[in-house]
């Protein structure tokens, strides 16, 4: 079964360094989503994305954030300067239709030291 | 804004032990109700999507009902692995392409053999 994949699985970064999250969403999907989980807490939406460009965006994706789709199979998030409340995994999630289940990766944990 | 709550927070279940799980919402213009499963580490997995009060899915040992406050899933003669976190999450009709998913807390069920 085809499967929404995210590298690394964890990545740990001194504070104010940058970092990119890799996403590769199942191949015939067009919508793309990040969301985040800080431990303990909600899953909760960062961004979509459709047709090569940013759809929506919460107000935690503000200038530090960015995300791109450089080829047709890789969706990136890029968090510049990162702050210590960074912290958090990190999902990538698509979908082939809007009103369709959102299928999830298995995240990338991200520490920020 | 969209809400969505969880209970109970924790569930501690017997092997064979029926019980409920519940999720309420608050949402503008409900788009699509979804369950999933979320294992320790790793992403949520879909479950069920219901889209109409009324409406219910079963899949093995769970079934997910809906109405127009709350949804329910329904866990008959659970087993260990079916100890997970269970999360409730809501689409806003009005959400334009993007359709943004609105998480709950989730549910943590054990299953004790």
């Amino acid at each position: 079964e085809p499967e929404v994949t995210q590298t690394p699985s964890h990545q740990v970064t001194q504070m104010g360094q940058e970092v990119i999250l890799r996403c590769v969403p199942i191949s015939n999907h067009l919508y793309f989503y990040w969301y985040r989980q800080i431990l303990g807490q909600k899953v909760e939406f960062l961004v979509s994305f459709y047709n090569n460009e940013i759809s929506e965006k919460s107000e935690i994706f503000d200038d530090q954030f960015s995300v791109e789709r450089p080829d047709g199979s890789n969706f990136t998030l890029k968090i510049r300067s990162t702050k210590l409340e960074d912290s958090a995994m990190y999902f990538c999630a698509s979908t082939g239709s809007s009103g369709q289940p959102q299928h999830f990766g298995d995240g990338t944990r991200l520490s920020i030291l | 804004e969209d809400q969505v709550t969880q209970s109970p927070e924790a569930l501690r279940l017997q092997e064979g032990e029926s019980s409920s799980l519940n999720c309420s919402y608050t949402v503008s213009g409900l788009r699509g109700l979804f369950w999933y499963r979320q294992d320790p580490g790793k992403g949520p997995e879909f479950l069920f999507t219901l889209y109409s009060a009324g409406e219910e899915k079963e899949k093995e040992r769970l079934k997910a009902t809906l109405t127009k406050k709350e949804s329910f899933l329904h866990i008959t003669a659970p087993k260990p692995e079916d100890s997970a976190t269970y999360l409730c999450a809501v689409q806003d009709g009005r959400g334009g392409s993007n359709y943004k998913l609105t998480f709950g807390k989730g549910t943590l069920l054990t299953v004790n053999p």
